[in-house]
């Protein structure tokens, strides 16, 4: 079935460096979801992405849908502990079902 | 945050014997899901429910079953646990389908299956 791959895995960061995780997908999205979750906490809802080439931006985080909607990205600009969590996208093509990645684990060291 | 309410929010059993969870929101959204979680694996999804008595199979669907008699609940259930369904499952809803609306996530069920 669509799968969407998320990389990195892991990501360590300094407090203050930026981070980005990014999703891909074999065949064309029809949109992308952003999910973060705390640890010991569950999804949250961040954004949605729909156009071919979609920039949104909330406070430091930029989400990025690429031209030809195979791929999105998540930038963090000057990362603070308050971002730590494991960050999914979700493929919300299919009517009904959600495809998420595996997510990216961000760790932030004071 | 949405009104969903999982129980019970954890728990043991044995081997074989059965298991249901339950998820409840005070939304009246149409949809409702039942993602389980796993370390590595990311949210998959194991079933989920377009409406009152109408429900649909996910990527994990094998040993798992559903209902959904009430808008405000949907049900998950393990007729005969084995270990390998141990793990944390979320219930989510959202208004519409996920291709137009966010899902919103319930705080989830730890179940450990020895």
């Amino acid at each position: 079935g669509q799968q969407v791959m998320q990389i990195p895995q892991y990501q360590h960061v300094q407090e203050g460096e930026d981070f980005t995780t990014y999703c891909n997908s074999s065949t064309t999205l029809s949109n992308i979801q952003w999910y973060k979750q705390r640890p010991g906490g569950h999804p949250v809802f961040l954004i949605q992405l729909v156009k071919s080439g979609e920039v949104k931006k909330q406070k430091r985080l930029t989400f990025q849908f690429g031209e030809a909607k195979k791929n999105s990205s998540l930038h963090i600009t000057a990362t603070q502990t308050t971002d730590v969590g494991t960050y999914f996208c979700a493929d919300t093509s299919n009517a009904g079902k959600s495809t998420f990645g595996d997510g990216t684990t961000l760790t932030v060291k004071p | 945050d949405a009104g969903i309410t999982q129980s019970p929010r954890h728990k043991v059993t044995e081997t074989g014997t059965p298991v249901t969870l339950r998820c409840h929101q005070t939304e009246n959204h149409r949809y409702m899901y039942w993602y389980r979680q796993d370390p590595g694996h990311g949210l998959r999804l194991i079933h989920y429910s377009y409406g009152v008595k109408d429900t649909d199979k996910g990527e994990v669907s094998d040993g798992y079953s559903v209902s959904r008699s009430k808008t405000e609940d949907f049900l998950l259930t393990l007729e005969s646990a084995t270990s390998s369904q141990t793990s944390v499952y979320f219930c989510a809803i959202s208004s519409t389908g996920p291709s137009n609306q966010p899902q919103h996530f319930g705080d989830g069920t730890r179940l450990s299956i020895l």
